[in-house]
Order: C-alpha cells, then structure tokens, then sequence
C-alpha cells in the first residue's frame, strides 16, 4: 500500500524557517517524481513545487521561490520541504503527493501554522 | 499563469442524479487536466487524469472529457459517498494551478 507521511509542521514565527519531511513507503520512491501541494484553511488548493525522481530539476510557484526548497533523499525513501523566510501568507496545510503531474497519491497533511 | 475557472461553485444534488461540472483554462492545456475529490477533512483524492482517464478504484460512474479550454467532469449517477469538494487540475505548464472548486452538497 502506498502510503505518504508528512511531519514536521507547526507553529512558526514570520520571518522563521521549519522544515518538512515525507516519508514514503509501499513504491519504489527513486522512480517517482514528487511534489508539494498546500491548503490555506477553507480555501483551495495551491501547487507549490515539485521535483524530478532523481532530483535533478525542481520547479517552484513564483510565491516561494528563493524561500522555498524541495529536496529528497531516495535511499532514505524521502521528500523534504525546507521553507526559510516564512510569512503569514504561507499558514496553511501542507501536503505531499506522488507524481507531480498526476498526483496520484497523497499525505494526509502537515499543518503549518505561521503566526507571532 | 493559466487561470482554471471552475462552475458552478456550489452544486446541490440528490442521490441518482446525473451532474457536470466544469472546468474552463484560460488558454489551451492541451489534455493535462485531472480531477480531485476532497471531502472535510481530508487529503484530496485523484479521480481522473489527463481528461478522461479513470484512475484505478474510482468506480465508472466518474468520466471526464474535454478539450482545448473546456473540460467536464460527469458523475451519471450521483452516490451518498460523492458529496464534497471537486477540484480540476492543470499541468500542461508552469506553474501547475487549480480551480477554486465545486462543493456538491446533497439537495
């Protein structure tokens, strides 16, 4: 069974940094690229990055960039997302899927809530 | 950016109704559209892929079609377990955007 577990979310200061992590298990990671979506509370959902199954390319939504990096580490069957510079606009909840353009199977969440 | 225009925004249904919703790009994707459920509390969940693919364990009651800008999720016969939120999904170019979505909510 596929399975997607986010960690790491909680509350920050604007201007702070915190880092997420996914764990995955059930697929063989390294054959897949990954990607992070969000969800404001009450509001839509928000692509935020993705990144190829070797790492190689990663592509941000312009909100993020240059605050934002997504990074993986296949042998640890892992996703991370390391968000400096945070803001009140990046509150939201933050998920991890597989297969950025399918997005075919996702984490059941990490809140991150950023807040003085 | 590709702006995804979502209708209608709230859909009030009864169970065994036919429903549409729809989806319209704000210039050609070509196909790269998918559709999400998500219902409270939950992550979203994958239900059709590049227009018309039914992703596997969606019962075939969910289709998609579509074409250019305009794409159409169909649910021919609404179940208690499809009321929620629908997102539509663009991938055709960066960065990906969503709709703002259809909450079906029971009539």
């Amino acid at each position: 069974e596929v399975q997607l577990v986010e960690s790491g979310g909680g509350l920050v200061q604007p201007g702070r940094s915190m880092k997420l992590s996914c764990a995955a298990s059930g697929f063989t990671f390294s054959n897949y690229g990954m990607a992070w979506v969000r969800q404001a509370p009450t509001k839509g959902l928000e692509w935020v990055a993705t990144i190829s199954y070797d790492g190689s390319s990663t592509y941000y939504r312009d909100s993020v960039k240059g605050r934002f990096t997504i990074s993986r580490d296949n042998a640890k069957s892992t996703l991370y997302l390391q968000m400096n510079s945070l803001r009140s606009e990046d509150t939201a909840t933050y998920y991890c899927t597989r297969r950025g353009e399918v997005m075919d199977a996702w984490g059941q969440g990490a809140s991150v809530t950023v807040s003085s | 950016d590709i702006q995804m225009t979502q209708s209608p925004s709230l859909l009030s249904a009864s169970v065994g109704d036919r429903v549409t919703i729809n989806c319209k790009a704000s210039q050609n994707i070509n196909k790269y559209l998918n559709w999400y459920q998500q219902k409270l509390g939950e992550a979203p969940k994958l239900l059709i892929y590049n227009t018309n693919n039914l992703q596997t364990g969606i019962p075939s009651r969910f289709s998609g079609s579509g074409s250019g800008t305009d794409y159409t999720l169909t649910i021919s016969s609404l179940q208690p377990e499809d009321f929620g939120t629908y997102f539509c999904f663009q991938h055709n170019s960066w960065p990906y955007t969503f709709g703002a979505g259809t909450k079906l909510e029971l009539k």
